[in-house]
């Protein structure tokens, strides 16, 4: 049972317009929720996080955005660019922090000139 | 550069091997991971050490032997492995681990095992 869930493996977006990456959760438990970006050959490196008594957290063009009712989070990468291509998943966490971090399947990001 | 380090980036093994995979941190964290990525999965957690001690063991295998002589050191021995045991082994540290914040990985070991 995969609690943390990204639907979409891919996504192609036009250099200079919004990205938009999707990810939901089914455990009401998870507190925190974070999002790496990976490029290839490398290990994941942290983007953004958010706990769950906020529902938006922004760094500059990264926001991320929390519905907990919908148990659905989402990134917004605006404007995006050609270096913003890479693999990013999405992670979370309860109140066993980050022992028990759990990651979504990831979803691949080709930003087009 | 995260500050998370590990040693071999490749690596290629027969079943018979023994080999080990090793991780080092320089951040001043408390806990450390073993995270193994196969193809189209997403990330499994392994192992968990927190101050030393394990503290998880996310039903791996016998033939993966975790070891962390110090919290800024962490080894993953592997022995007798099989082929479907290929995969990206990455290792990952973080503050505390009961502690909301993000861990921080290193770049990983490509392991193929034929």
């Amino acid at each position: 049972d995969q609690q943390v869930k990204q639907n979409s493996p891919s996504l192609s977006v036009q250099e200079g317009r919004i990205s938009i990456l999707n990810c939901d959760y089914t455990n009401s438990m998870f507190d925190y929720f974070l999002w790496y970006k990976k490029y290839p050959a490398e290990g994941p490196t942290f983007l953004i996080s958010i706990s769950s008594i906020k529902d938006k957290n922004e760094d500059g063009r990264f926001t991320v955005f929390l519905n907990k009712s919908a148990k659905h989070l989402s990134l917004h990468i605006v404007p995006s660019q050609p270096g913003d291509s890479a693999v990013y998943f999405c992670a979370a966490s309860g109140r066993q922090g980050a022992q028990k971090l759990v990651f979504g399947q990831g979803t691949r990001l080709t930003i087009n000139p | 550069e995260t500050g998370v380090t590990q040693t071999p980036r490749h690596l290629v093994m027969g079943m018979t091997n023994k080999k080990s995979l090793k991780c080092e941190q320089h951040l001043g964290h408390n806990a450390m991971y073993w995270y193994k990525q196969s193809a189209k999965k997403p990330l499994e957690l392994m192992f968990v050490y927190n101050f030393k001690e394990q503290t998880e063991n996310n039903s791996v295998p016998s033939r993966f032997s975790p070891e962390c002589p110090n919290s800024s050191h962490l080894f993953l021995h592997l022995h007798t492995l099989q082929p479907e045991d290929s995969a990206l082994y990455l290792c990952a540290s973080s503050q505390d681990q009961l502690r909301n914040t993000e861990a921080f990985f290193g770049q990983g070991t490509r392991l193929t095992v034929v």
